[in-house]
């Protein structure tokens, strides 16, 4: 496997269920980040990891729980969600040499397409 | 505020011809740009990009141009090719701060 997955492809979920979603980067990287996609929207960033720490989050619901337990894998953890939450969730990553994430190259995942009824 | 904008939804192009894709920014601060392509049911793949100190990038049949003076950039690709048909992401950094996307433009080429 190369580059960057993301399972499941698709998702749908009530809004009391609890489900999550999982990237992996097989690139080497030390920074990973989830951004939503809505329809005639801009990317919008969600959160930041750079070496397994988080380093931003945008002002995320708490529905939105992220968990980065190594510098491969990244986890969005889902509860409670709410119709407007339906959208595209891409992840990212990128290598920065500082170690400090950058608006740097970033190479995009797949995404899952979550829909909540 | 939108600070990267990419004011056409949508452009039409022959096959062969040159398609130019536009974004513009409002952020001075920004320093380095990208151009991302998404085809459905994939994520967006990273196009070509350009620093703040240069006003041209060429990459094959992809050139972006940099006018700082109107914070303007600009994708050109010749010559188009129906493999080419996708959203086109404009995307923007200040320094060490976080990528800003545009909205995207849906590029068709036709034969």
């Amino acid at each position: 496997e190369t580059g960057v997955t993301q399972t499941p492809r698709h998702l749908v979920m009530g809004m009391t269920n609890k489900k999550s979603l999982k990237c992996e980067q097989h690139l080497g990287h030390n920074a990973m980040y989830w951004y939503k996609q809505s329809a005639k929207k801009p990317l919008e960033l969600m959160f930041v990891y750079s070496l397994e720490e988080r380093v931003e989050n945008n002002s995320v619901p708490s529905r939105f729980s992220p968990e980065c337990p190594n510098s491969s894998h990244l986890f969005l953890h889902l509860h409670t969600l709410q119709p407007e939450d339906s959208a595209l969730y891409l992840c990212a990553s990128s290598q920065d040499p500082s170690g400090s994430p950058r608006g740097d190259t970033q190479y995009f995942g797949p995404g899952t397409r979550l829909t909540v009824l | 505020d939108q600070q990267v904008k990419q004011n056409s939804p949508s452009l039409s192009v022959q096959e062969g011809r040159i398609s130019i894709l536009n974004c513009d920014y409002t952020n001075s601060m920004f320093d380095y740009f990208l151009w991302y392509k998404k085809y459905p049911a994939e994520g967006p793949t990273f196009l070509i990009s350009i620093s703040s100190i240069k006003d041209k990038n060429e990459d094959g049949r992809f050139t972006v141009f940099l006018n700082k003076s109107a914070k303007h950039l600009s994708l050109h690709i010749v010559p188009s090719q129906p493999g080419d048909s996708a959203v086109y992401f404009c995307a923007a950094s200040a320094h060490t701060d976080k990528l800003i996307f545009g909205t995207g433009t849906r590029l068709q080429v036709f034969p």
